[in-house]
């Protein structure tokens, strides 16, 4: 079956820098993707890795390996506003995405 | 106007009513999505369509039925729910379906809840 594993909570200082990982096992592979969530909003998109190494966006960043089935989100200089559910999807052979049930991230001044 | 829109935001309904959920996207993808998401599970995907065709229906009870009447707008019509539906539902869209890289855009949700 496909699956796909992140840890359901994690709690982070103001100002540190917080790594999430998540890995996954899927009938093939057309990219993975990392959304946030704020309580009660939409997902919105942060980031998209199809090729092995990492992708920096501002305070955010993602890395993939693909032999490993392996990708984390680094979020550095964490703000109150970080405080959200991260989500990580992979796309499969059939181009459907495949979500984690996301990473509950809470920040603590 | 937000790229994907949903309405209404909160809905309670009893289980003989029959109400529908509204979708509606200003992006000018082809794509829609009807994603079904309970607490601290993943995102279930309950109905695409591309360019106004059904194209995946992932074994969803028949008591839910999709409409999709040009490729903006996007209906879930609901009928004889269950308390285990209670969920929150997102409506999604994307440039095309089956190209990869086109990240889903997603509306705010509507937070369903069955008497």
């Amino acid at each position: 079956g496909q699956n796909i594993d992140q840890p359901t909570e994690m709690t982070a200082t103001e100002g540190a820098i917080v790594q999430i990982n998540c890995t996954y096992q899927t009938s093939g592979f057309n990219g993975l993707f990392w959304y946030q969530q704020h309580a009660g909003e939409a997902p919105t998109f942060l980031s998209y890795n199809v090729l092995d190494g990492l992708e920096e966006k501002g305070r955010f960043s993602s890395f993939l390996s693909r032999s490993k089935g392996y990708s984390y989100l680094l979020l550095k200089e964490l703000q109150m506003k970080d405080s959200a559910s991260y989500l990580c999807a992979v796309m499969d052979s059939n181009y459907q995405l495949i979500w984690g049930a996301g990473t509950k991230l809470i920040i603590k001044p | 106007e937000t790229g994907v829109t949903q309405t209404p935001r909160h809905l309670v309904m009893g289980m003989t009513n029959k109400k529908s959920l509204k979708c509606e996207q200003h992006l000018g993808h082809n794509a829609m999505y009807w994603y079904k998401q309970s607490a601290k599970k993943p995102l279930e995907l309950m109905f695409v369509y591309s360019l106004e065709e059904r194209v995946e229906n992932n074994s969803v009870p028949s008591r839910f039925s999709p409409e999709c009447p040009n490729s903006s707008h996007l209906f879930l019509h609901l009928h004889t729910l269950q308390p285990e539906d209670s969920a929150l539902y997102l409506c999604a869209s994307s440039q095309d379906r089956g190209t990869g890289g086109q990240p889903q855009h997603f509306g705010d949700g509507t937070r369903l809840s069955i008497l």
